[in-house]
């Protein structure tokens, strides 16, 4: 298997630009989350969804962070306007039902806001 | 709400040292509990986890015991390589509720092992 994919690993954009971070889960697995992870807070949960559905989303900081899952493998985390604390680390992990315990990580998208 | 505390690093041992990292949980219930290690430039990878009180869960000649009368999940290995240099991950999952909950994290442990 392919592991949880992201892209782009790298991301660099100025203040005020809208950057839009994705996510390929594992086949077969019915839970994705996205993580942020800073030097000052650690990782965070932002947002998970469940079979496509949005089940807590009270860590996403601002409004202006959003995140949908259109199906069941691919996911977006968008950031419009995007500000230089935005600045992080961001992990998607996906797993099963069969094994809810398990969390699988994508390699992360390391993203740079000047 | 859940948390979790882990020891502060950067830990640095010597090759074959014992290695003790602690970590203490808060939490409602019953959660269960994981270490997760990150390599330079990687995700996170799950080590080991326990799912109830008085498990032990092992992997990789590492082993954390779920007490739950003193709410800690320490990490240990007994004798520790260079490749074993990454960051160390605590974390909890709340109590079964149906469906699948995030994680909680600690801030993370830095292991530095010299040859």
């Amino acid at each position: 298997d392919a592991g949880v994919i992201q892209s782009p690993r790298h991301e660099v954009t100025e203040m005020g630009q809208e950057v839009t971070l994705r996510c390929k889960p594992i086949s077969g697995h019915n839970s994705l989350f996205w993580y942020r992870q800073t030097m000052m807070r650690g990782l965070e949960l932002l947002i998970y969804f469940n079979n496509n559905v949005p089940i807590d989303d009270s860590g996403m900081p601002e409004d202006r962070f959003s995140a949908k899952m259109p199906n069941a493998s691919f996911s977006t985390l968008k950031i419009q306007p995007s500000e230089p604390r935005d600045s992080a680390v961001y992990f998607c992990a996906s797993s099963s039902g069969q094994a809810r315990y398990e969390q699988y990580f994508g390699p992360g998208t390391r993203l740079t806001v000047t | 709400g859940n948390s979790v505390t882990q020891m502060e690093g950067p830990v640095t041992l010597s090759e074959e040292a014992f290695l003790t990292i602690n970590c203490t949980y808060t939490a409602t219930g019953y959660p269960s509990l994981f270490w997760y290690v990150q390599y330079p430039g990687e995700g996170l990878q799950l080590l080991l986890k326990a799912t109830k009180a008085d498990d032990k869960g092992s992997n990789k000649g590492f082993e954390a015991t779920y007490r739950k009368e003193t709410t800690s999940f320490h990490l240990e290995k007994g004798s520790v390589q260079v490749s074993d240099s990454a960051v160390y991950f605590c974390a909890l999952l709340r109590g079964a509720g149906g469906g699948a909950d995030g994680l909680t994290f600690g801030k993370g442990t830095h292991l530095i092992i010299q040859p």
